[in-house]
Protein backbone atom coordinates (compact mmCIF):
# COMPACT_ATOMS: atom_id res chain seq x y z
CA UNK A 1 0.00 0.00 0.00
CA UNK A 2 1.03 3.44 -1.20
CA UNK A 3 2.16 5.76 1.93
CA UNK A 4 3.27 8.82 2.13
CA UNK A 5 3.21 10.34 5.47
CA UNK A 6 4.67 14.47 6.24
CA UNK A 7 6.06 15.78 9.43
CA UNK A 8 7.83 18.78 10.22
CA UNK A 9 4.51 21.77 10.14
CA UNK A 10 3.96 24.18 12.63
CA UNK A 11 3.86 27.44 13.81
CA UNK A 12 6.65 30.16 13.04
CA UNK A 13 7.32 33.71 13.05
CA UNK A 14 6.94 35.74 9.36
CA UNK A 15 11.01 35.89 8.52
CA UNK A 16 11.28 32.46 9.88
CA UNK A 17 12.63 28.85 8.42
CA UNK A 18 11.03 25.37 8.56
CA UNK A 19 12.22 21.90 7.04
CA UNK A 20 8.76 19.79 5.81
CA UNK A 21 9.26 15.94 5.29
CA UNK A 22 7.46 13.42 3.61
CA UNK A 23 8.15 9.77 4.32
CA UNK A 24 7.00 7.55 1.77
CA UNK A 25 6.76 3.56 1.66
CA UNK A 26 4.99 0.82 -0.45
CA UNK A 27 6.31 1.88 -3.73
CA UNK A 28 9.81 2.51 -5.30
CA UNK A 29 10.28 5.87 -4.24
CA UNK A 30 13.83 6.15 -6.48
CA UNK A 31 10.77 5.49 -9.28
CA UNK A 32 9.04 8.51 -8.93
CA UNK A 33 9.28 12.30 -9.54
CA UNK A 34 7.53 13.98 -6.58
CA UNK A 35 5.42 17.26 -5.67
CA UNK A 36 4.77 19.18 -2.93
CA UNK A 37 1.06 20.72 -2.89
CA UNK A 38 -0.07 23.67 -0.48
CA UNK A 39 -3.74 24.18 0.60
CA UNK A 40 -4.46 28.03 2.42
CA UNK A 41 -7.15 27.92 4.83
CA UNK A 42 -10.42 27.99 2.80
CA UNK A 43 -8.84 28.20 -0.33
CA UNK A 44 -8.03 26.00 -2.92
CA UNK A 45 -5.29 23.99 -3.97
CA UNK A 46 -1.59 25.32 -5.50
CA UNK A 47 1.03 23.75 -7.01
CA UNK A 48 4.49 24.21 -5.72
CA UNK A 49 7.54 21.92 -6.88
CA UNK A 50 8.06 19.20 -8.15
CA UNK A 51 11.54 16.86 -8.33
CA UNK A 52 12.71 14.76 -10.77
CA UNK A 53 13.33 10.61 -9.28
CA UNK A 54 17.03 11.26 -9.61
CA UNK A 55 16.75 14.65 -8.41
CA UNK A 56 18.12 16.31 -11.40
CA UNK A 57 15.52 18.59 -12.61
CA UNK A 58 13.88 20.63 -10.01
CA UNK A 59 10.90 23.35 -10.83
CA UNK A 60 9.09 25.83 -8.45
CA UNK A 61 6.19 27.77 -8.36
CA UNK A 62 7.26 31.68 -8.79
CA UNK A 63 5.49 32.26 -5.39
CA UNK A 64 8.11 30.18 -3.59
CA UNK A 65 10.98 30.47 -6.30
CA UNK A 66 14.17 31.73 -4.56
CA UNK A 67 12.86 31.12 -1.11
CA UNK A 68 11.88 26.86 -0.80
CA UNK A 69 13.72 24.28 -1.74
CA UNK A 70 13.07 20.70 -2.57
CA UNK A 71 15.11 17.92 -2.34
CA UNK A 72 15.10 13.98 -1.94
CA UNK A 73 16.91 11.30 -0.28
CA UNK A 74 16.61 8.19 -2.14
CA UNK A 75 18.17 5.93 0.02
CA UNK A 76 15.90 6.98 2.69
CA UNK A 77 12.56 7.17 0.49
CA UNK A 78 12.15 11.07 1.71
CA UNK A 79 11.00 14.26 0.48
CA UNK A 80 11.80 17.44 1.91
CA UNK A 81 11.08 21.44 1.12
CA UNK A 82 13.21 23.66 2.99
CA UNK A 83 11.62 26.94 3.71
CA UNK A 84 13.06 30.05 4.42
CA UNK A 85 11.86 33.57 4.53
CA UNK A 86 8.28 32.48 5.54
CA UNK A 87 5.47 34.62 5.23
CA UNK A 88 1.72 35.15 5.89
CA UNK A 89 0.59 34.03 3.10
CA UNK A 90 2.46 30.84 3.17
CA UNK A 91 0.19 29.64 5.96
CA UNK A 92 -1.62 26.39 4.47
CA UNK A 93 -1.58 22.70 4.52
CA UNK A 94 1.19 21.23 2.87
CA UNK A 95 0.77 18.04 0.83
CA UNK A 96 3.53 15.60 -0.67
CA UNK A 97 2.30 13.79 -3.51
CA UNK A 98 3.43 11.02 -6.09
CA UNK A 99 3.61 11.93 -9.52
CA UNK A 100 3.70 8.99 -12.15
CA UNK A 101 3.06 10.43 -15.92
CA UNK A 102 -0.41 10.67 -15.68
CA UNK A 103 -0.50 13.89 -12.80
CA UNK A 104 -0.49 13.21 -8.99
CA UNK A 105 -1.90 9.64 -8.28
CA UNK A 106 -0.73 9.32 -4.42
CA UNK A 107 -0.78 12.25 -2.02
CA UNK A 108 -0.42 12.44 1.91
CA UNK A 109 -2.31 13.51 4.93
CA UNK A 110 -0.76 17.02 4.72
CA UNK A 111 1.23 18.91 7.58
CA UNK A 112 -0.15 22.58 8.55
CA UNK A 113 2.16 25.44 8.48
CA UNK A 114 1.52 28.60 10.17
CA UNK A 115 3.25 31.94 9.21
CA UNK A 116 2.04 34.19 12.09
CA UNK A 117 3.64 36.86 15.15
CA UNK B 1 1.87 28.89 -16.84
CA UNK B 2 -1.62 27.67 -18.36
CA UNK B 3 -4.23 29.18 -17.16
CA UNK B 4 -7.07 27.45 -15.69
CA UNK B 5 -10.83 28.82 -16.06
CA UNK B 6 -13.02 25.87 -13.90
CA UNK B 7 -16.55 26.29 -13.74
CA UNK B 8 -19.15 26.75 -11.99
CA UNK B 9 -17.44 27.46 -8.45
CA UNK B 10 -20.15 25.57 -6.78
CA UNK B 11 -23.63 24.16 -7.74
CA UNK B 12 -26.55 22.57 -5.70
CA UNK B 13 -28.03 19.06 -6.78
CA UNK B 14 -29.96 16.46 -5.34
CA UNK B 15 -29.01 12.77 -5.24
CA UNK B 16 -29.59 11.31 -8.40
CA UNK B 17 -28.92 13.91 -10.29
CA UNK B 18 -26.10 14.23 -13.05
CA UNK B 19 -23.86 16.78 -13.02
CA UNK B 20 -20.85 18.09 -15.44
CA UNK B 21 -18.31 20.34 -14.40
CA UNK B 22 -15.88 22.01 -17.01
CA UNK B 23 -12.16 22.91 -17.15
CA UNK B 24 -10.65 25.20 -20.12
CA UNK B 25 -7.39 25.34 -20.42
CA UNK B 26 -5.25 28.83 -22.10
CA UNK B 27 -3.56 26.50 -24.47
CA UNK B 28 -3.20 23.41 -25.70
CA UNK B 29 -2.45 20.79 -23.30
CA UNK B 30 -3.47 17.56 -25.02
CA UNK B 31 -5.11 15.11 -23.04
CA UNK B 32 -2.74 16.22 -19.53
CA UNK B 33 -5.60 17.03 -17.27
CA UNK B 34 -6.82 14.83 -14.16
CA UNK B 35 -9.52 15.52 -11.95
CA UNK B 36 -10.04 15.02 -7.84
CA UNK B 37 -12.51 14.66 -5.38
CA UNK B 38 -11.39 16.86 -1.97
CA UNK B 39 -13.78 16.49 1.15
CA UNK B 40 -13.18 18.85 3.92
CA UNK B 41 -10.07 18.07 6.16
CA UNK B 42 -9.44 15.33 3.69
CA UNK B 43 -6.40 15.05 0.82
CA UNK B 44 -7.44 15.14 -3.03
CA UNK B 45 -7.84 11.98 -4.46
CA UNK B 46 -7.50 11.26 -8.21
CA UNK B 47 -10.80 10.40 -10.02
CA UNK B 48 -9.44 10.78 -13.60
CA UNK B 49 -6.21 10.60 -15.52
CA UNK B 50 -5.17 11.35 -19.10
CA UNK B 51 -8.62 13.32 -19.15
CA UNK B 52 -10.79 10.18 -19.89
CA UNK B 53 -9.32 7.28 -18.06
CA UNK B 54 -10.89 6.49 -14.63
CA UNK B 55 -8.41 5.71 -12.19
CA UNK B 56 -8.35 1.93 -10.38
CA UNK B 57 -11.07 1.64 -7.39
CA UNK B 58 -13.08 4.49 -8.67
CA UNK B 59 -16.86 4.21 -9.42
CA UNK B 60 -17.89 4.31 -12.95
CA UNK B 61 -20.19 6.93 -12.42
CA UNK B 62 -17.82 9.38 -12.60
CA UNK B 63 -16.50 10.11 -16.21
CA UNK B 64 -13.89 12.20 -18.41
CA UNK B 65 -13.96 13.51 -21.77
CA UNK B 66 -12.23 16.21 -23.79
CA UNK B 67 -8.95 17.02 -25.34
CA UNK B 68 -6.86 20.17 -26.42
CA UNK B 69 -8.27 22.93 -24.37
CA UNK B 70 -11.85 21.95 -23.14
CA UNK B 71 -12.51 19.07 -20.52
CA UNK B 72 -15.56 17.76 -18.62
CA UNK B 73 -15.98 15.63 -15.52
CA UNK B 74 -19.44 14.14 -15.54
CA UNK B 75 -20.89 13.02 -12.35
CA UNK B 76 -23.99 10.27 -13.90
CA UNK B 77 -25.74 9.90 -11.09
CA UNK B 78 -24.99 11.83 -7.98
CA UNK B 79 -24.65 9.61 -4.87
CA UNK B 80 -24.55 11.10 -1.14
CA UNK B 81 -20.97 10.26 -0.70
CA UNK B 82 -20.08 12.37 -3.79
CA UNK B 83 -20.99 16.22 -2.06
CA UNK B 84 -17.41 17.23 -2.07
CA UNK B 85 -15.02 19.51 -4.04
CA UNK B 86 -13.94 18.85 -7.57
CA UNK B 87 -10.32 20.13 -8.85
CA UNK B 88 -9.01 19.95 -12.31
CA UNK B 89 -5.15 19.76 -13.10
CA UNK B 90 -3.27 19.53 -16.05
CA UNK B 91 0.32 18.16 -15.79
CA UNK B 92 1.29 19.06 -19.53
CA UNK B 93 3.84 21.66 -18.25
CA UNK B 94 5.70 23.18 -15.27
CA UNK B 95 4.36 25.16 -13.40
CA UNK B 96 1.48 22.43 -12.94
CA UNK B 97 -1.39 24.77 -12.34
CA UNK B 98 -5.43 23.83 -10.99
CA UNK B 99 -8.48 24.68 -11.63
CA UNK B 100 -10.10 27.45 -8.95
CA UNK B 101 -12.33 24.46 -7.72
CA UNK B 102 -16.06 23.66 -7.92
CA UNK B 103 -18.50 22.73 -4.23
CA UNK B 104 -21.18 20.48 -5.05
CA UNK B 105 -23.32 21.27 -2.45
CA UNK B 106 -26.78 19.08 -1.63
CA UNK B 107 -30.01 20.77 -2.48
Amino acid sequence: EVQLVESGGGLVQPGGSLRLSCAASGFTFSSYEMNWVRQAPGKGLEWVSSISSSGNHIYYADSVKGRFTISRDNAKNSLYLQMNSLRAEDTAVYYCARAPPIGLDYWGQGTLVTVSS
Amino acid sequence: AIQMTQSPSSLSASVGDRITITCRTSQDIRNDLGWYQQKPGKAPKLLIYAASSLQSGVPSRFSGSGSVTDFTLTISSLQPEDFATYYCLQYYNYPRTFGQGTKVEIK
